[in-house]
């Protein structure tokens, strides 16, 4: 199974700072990683897919990027609804996984 | 407007068996993979598996820790996703979301609310 590895697993930023979330594939798989946001007691929301394809809707302060088998979340203007938790996702091989989730914290 | 809404959570013993629903409206529910996904309480989310569409002939794919147990299945006329559960156990206890993938079936678009599975005597 591909293992999906976040880092870090919990972090506490102001509003306005820029976050970044990280997330290594313990082998290639091509661009086929997708983000989610989820808040406490809802679904995820999917907020990233092909590693850096924006989902319609999302505000632009999201952005994803790849190199090599590392894949970086980036939200470039914190903003207080973006606490919750984030969880990247493998679709290249099955089965699918998740990577542990980062909790985003507004200090 | 988009709308998967689960249906079928309880609470079970081990041992017993468990059909959850998910009825979808809103997208093509037909032209869409269909998954199940996990989320024990206070942990991570964890894939349990998916149906193809019709033009992939509905196969599936399951998780290791379900595969043998656990069935997917659906009905397009019906617009419904199903999960049959067997031989459930405590480590079968979580939240169950229904999710759809569509365009190249390699991110979840739309995701239902969720409803809980409690596997205790």
């Amino acid at each position: 199974d591909i293992q999906l590895t976040q880092s870090p697993s919990f972090l506490s930023a102001s509003v306005g700072d820029r976050v970044t979330i990280t997330c290594r594939a313990s082998q290639g798989i091509s661009s086929y990683l997708a983000w989610y946001q989820q808040k406490p007691g809802k679904a995820p929301q999917l907020l990233i897919y092909a590693a850096s394809t924006l989902q319609s809707g999302v505000p632009s302060r999201f952005s994803g990027s790849v190199s090599g088998t590392e894949f970086t979340l980036t939200i470039s203007s914190l903003q207080p609804e973006d606490f919750g938790t984030y969880y990247c996702q493998q679709l290249n091989t099955y089965p699918i996984t998740f990577g542990g989730g980062t909790k985003v914290e507004i200090k | 407007e988009v709308q998967l809404v689960e249906s079928g959570g309880g609470l079970v013993q081990p041992g017993g068996s468990l059909r959850l629903s998910c009825v979808v409206s809103g997208f093509t529910f037909s032209d869409h993979y269909m998954d199940w996904v996990r989320q024990a309480p206070g942990k991570g989310l964890e894939w349990v598996g998916r149906i193809r569409n019709k033009a992939n002939s509905y196969t599936t794919e399951y998780a290791a820790s379900v595969k043998g147990r656990f069935t997917i299945s659906r009905d397009d006329s019906k617009t419904s996703l199903y999960l049959q559960m067997n031989s459930l156990n405590t480590e079968d206890t979580a939240v169950y979301y229904c999710a759809g993938a569509g365009g190249d079936f390699r991110h979840f678009d739309y995701w239902g609310q969720g409803t809980l599975i409690t596997v205790s005597s």
